[in-house]
């Protein structure tokens, strides 16, 4: 059974508009959520997190919002830029237990 | 560059024969951890290691071992490929909430 689940494969979003990524997770006892992008040929690499406790984290261009009640999470790039074509793994953890990864949403910026 | 590398980055290999992949940190991290990424499964951990001698399973260790007998060095073996295990592995290093992957080794069992 899918811990976390990201139910878009892709998304295209011009450059220069908002893109957002979608992320549902089951287990309540999640108490922190990542980002990872990673792009062909290479290994993921880590954008941002948040914890639990936590609504919002922003980071530069990047936002991670968290919604508890309805166990879901998003993360806007805002301006989207062409470097930001990737694949985009969410991912959930509790304590120091494993962490779980989403499917990935591949992201494509088009001119 | 975070320091972790793997070898071999390609390998093509037949049904039944061992395989192994190195893993290799050069930040002197404790953990690592050996993932496998399929088309419609997203990273699922294989194994996982907290310390020189410590591992652990992970979600899919089936069919897999490792090995830690040095920090920098972490060794996955598949003792009898099969087709099932063509994949994409990569090996990671550092705290769960923040782990530095390498950049990956693409293996094809024939």
């Amino acid at each position: 059974d899918q811990q976390v689940k990201q139910n878009s494969p892709s998304l295209s979003v011009q450059e220069g508009r908002i893109s957002i990524l979608n992320c549902d997770y089951t287990n309540s006892m999640f108490d922190y959520f990542l980002w990872y992008k990673k792009y062909p040929a290479e290994g993921p690499t880590f954008l941002i997190s948040i914890s639990s406790i936590k609504d919002k984290n922003e980071d530069g261009r990047f936002t991670v919002f968290l919604n508890k009640s309805a166990k879901h999470l998003s993360l806007h790039i805002v301006p989207s830029q062409p470097g930001d074509s990737a694949v985009y793994f969410c991912a959930a953890g509790y304590r120091d237990d494993k962490i779980i990864f989403g499917k990935g949403t591949r992201l494509h910026i088009l001119p | 560059d975070a320091g972790i590398t793997q070898s071999p980055r390609h390998k093509v290999t037949e049904t039944g024969t061992p395989v192994t992949l190195r893993c290799h940190q050069t930040e002197n991290h404790r953990y690592m951890y050996w993932y496998r990424q399929d088309p419609g499964h997203g990273l699922r951990l294989i194994h996982y290691s907290y310390g020189v001698k410590d591992t652990d399973k992970g979600e899919v260790s089936d069919g897999y071992s490792v090995s830690r007998s040095k920090t920098e060095d972490f060794l996955l073996t598949l003792e009898s490929a099969t087709s099932s295990q063509t994949s994409v592995y990569f090996c990671a290093m550092g705290p769960l909430r923040e782990q530095y992957f390498g950049p990956g080794t693409r293996l094809t069992v024939t």
